[in-house]
């Protein structure tokens, strides 16, 4: 089955204590991108990558890394989480990043609270 | 800076209404609108319009773009309660970005 998978879906951990969120997709996709949503706020874009070893900054990096070394996996990465980094993120990936076959497809998403 | 508004931010209807909801952006270079429906879960891709497509169709909801009002609407008709849910519109902003705005909540009562 095409799917965006997210790991962990729910997570709760305390200021300070680095993690990251996995994302993978098995469709080939060559776009990958983080988002996190906030109430109020929306959707908002933190990185992207257009293929592999090639990544940009969205709306809100600050506080985040990612990398890009396998096509099939985007990692998020959180080396210092703060309170104000709770929230519920999703992973998204697109075959291309323009053209006509840009829709995306998005993961499950990861809920996640900083104490 | 880039930028994307939907309105209303909420709306309520009851079955069988017809629902306007509208997007309208400022984005440099513009290339695509993309509408997305959310549910309890992740965002599902309803549309794509670009400047070389700028309706589409698919059964009760069909969407828009106003290249000269820099805007789109979504539309649904004979709206159902499986129709409630949020919203969104996006546009594809700088470089390879994608800005989105803050969504139109949707509630169809029966």
């Amino acid at each position: 089955e095409a799917q965006v998978t997210q790991n962990p879906r729910y997570l709760i951990t305390v200021t300070g204590k680095k993690l990251t969120v996995t994302c993978s997709q098995n469709m080939n996709h060559e776009y990958m991108s983080w988002y996190r949503q906030d109430p109020g706020l929306g959707l908002r874009q933190i990185y992207y990558s257009m293929n592999v070893e090639v990544t940009d900054k969205g709306d809100v990096p600050e506080g985040y890394k990612v990398s890009r070394k396998e096509k099939r996996n985007f990692p998020l990465i959180l080396e210092s989480p703060s309170p104000n980094q709770t929230s519920l993120y999703f992973c998204a990936s697109s075959l291309y990043p323009s053209g006509q076959l840009n829709e995306q497809f998005f993961g499950p998403g990861t809920r996640l609270t900083v104490l | 800076e880039d930028k994307v508004v939907q309105s209303p931010l909420s709306l309520v209807v009851h079955e069988g209404d017809t629902v306007t909801l509208n997007c309208s952006y400022e984005v440099t270079n513009f290339r695509s609108l993309l509408w997305y429906k959310q549910e309890k879960k992740a965002p599902t891709f309803l549309f794509m319009l670009t400047s070389s497509g700028i309706e589409k169709k698919s059964g009760r909801l069909s969407s828009i773009l106003d290249k000269k009002e820099l805007s789109s609407i979504l539309n649904i008709t004979a709206t159902q309660t499986g129709d409630s849910a949020i919203y969104l519109c996006a546009v594809k902003g700088q470089g390879f970005s994608f800005i989105f705005g803050k969504g139109t909540r949707l509630l169809v009562k029966p």
